[in-house]
């Protein structure tokens, strides 16, 4: 089971669309973290949230921490080929010994 | 953040043998990590490597098959022991900055093993 659900595992869209990918947890997160990963990469850390409800903005991405914090999204707007990529979020949570957990990840393709 | 190095950048090995990953750092950091990424799957957290003492494993991971040094701050080493196919992956090493939280951990480029 994993700890930090991701939705969805792949997504496929054309060049100026929009998506959002969802981080869910049934556990609460004192902070949670996302990465994308280019093939041959390491992951590459976009933003940390801290706070319920916080909302932060990286240039087209738009991150969001759920008020309860047990979950998060990423919203990309005006998507282009390259934001192709993996996209992680990764949490730190008490009731894992806050120790650094990762989800599964979104493929993201974005076609020109 | 820091400019992190790995090597091998890949590399491929037979059975039984021993492969050592070192990973550097330009500059000293608090915390230093060895994480496993299995084809198609997520992070998984190996240990985490103690400057001047042992590191701490995860469930699922021993000395004995991961043995990790970390003889200062900026350069640790994880080998992957006696390695079979299954060991096949990505290895990644991360950080900490100095005043960071240890949450936000940047990762080396990885190491892509495969094991025939």
């Amino acid at each position: 089971t994993q700890l930090l659900e991701q939705s969805p595992q792949f997504l496929s869209i054309q060049e100026g669309e929009n998506l959002t990918v969802y981080c869910n947890s049934s556990s609460v997160f004192s902070s949670l973290q996302w990465y994308r990963q280019e093939p041959g990469e390491g992951p590459v850390l976009l933003v940390t949230v801290v706070t319920g409800g916080e909302v932060k903005k990286l240039k087209r991405l738009t991150f969001q921490f759920g008020d309860a914090r047990k979950d998060s999204s990423l919203h990309i707007t005006a998507a282009q080929p390259g934001d192709t990529g993996l996209y992680l979020c990764a949490g730190a949570s008490a009731e894992y010994g806050n120790k650094l957990v990762f989800g599964a990840g979104t493929i993201l393709r974005v076609k020109s | 953040s820091a400019v992190i190095s790995q090597k091998p950048s890949r590399d491929i090995c037979q059975r039984g043998t021993s492969l050592t990953i070192q990973c550097q750092v330009d500059s000293q950091v608090t915390m230093m990590f060895w994480y496993r990424q299995q084809p198609g799957q997520s992070l998984t957290l190996i240990a985490t490597a103690n400057q001047g003492s042992e590191a701490t494993y995860e469930s699922g991971f021993v000395i004995d098959k991961f043995p990790i040094s970390r003889p200062n701050l900026t350069f640790s080493t994880l080998t992957v022991s006696n390695m079979s196919p299954e060991d096949s992956s990505i290895y990644l090493c991360s950080v900490v900055m100095p005043g960071q939280s240890s949450y936000e951990q940047y990762f080396g480029p990885g190491t892509r093993l495969t094991v025939t």
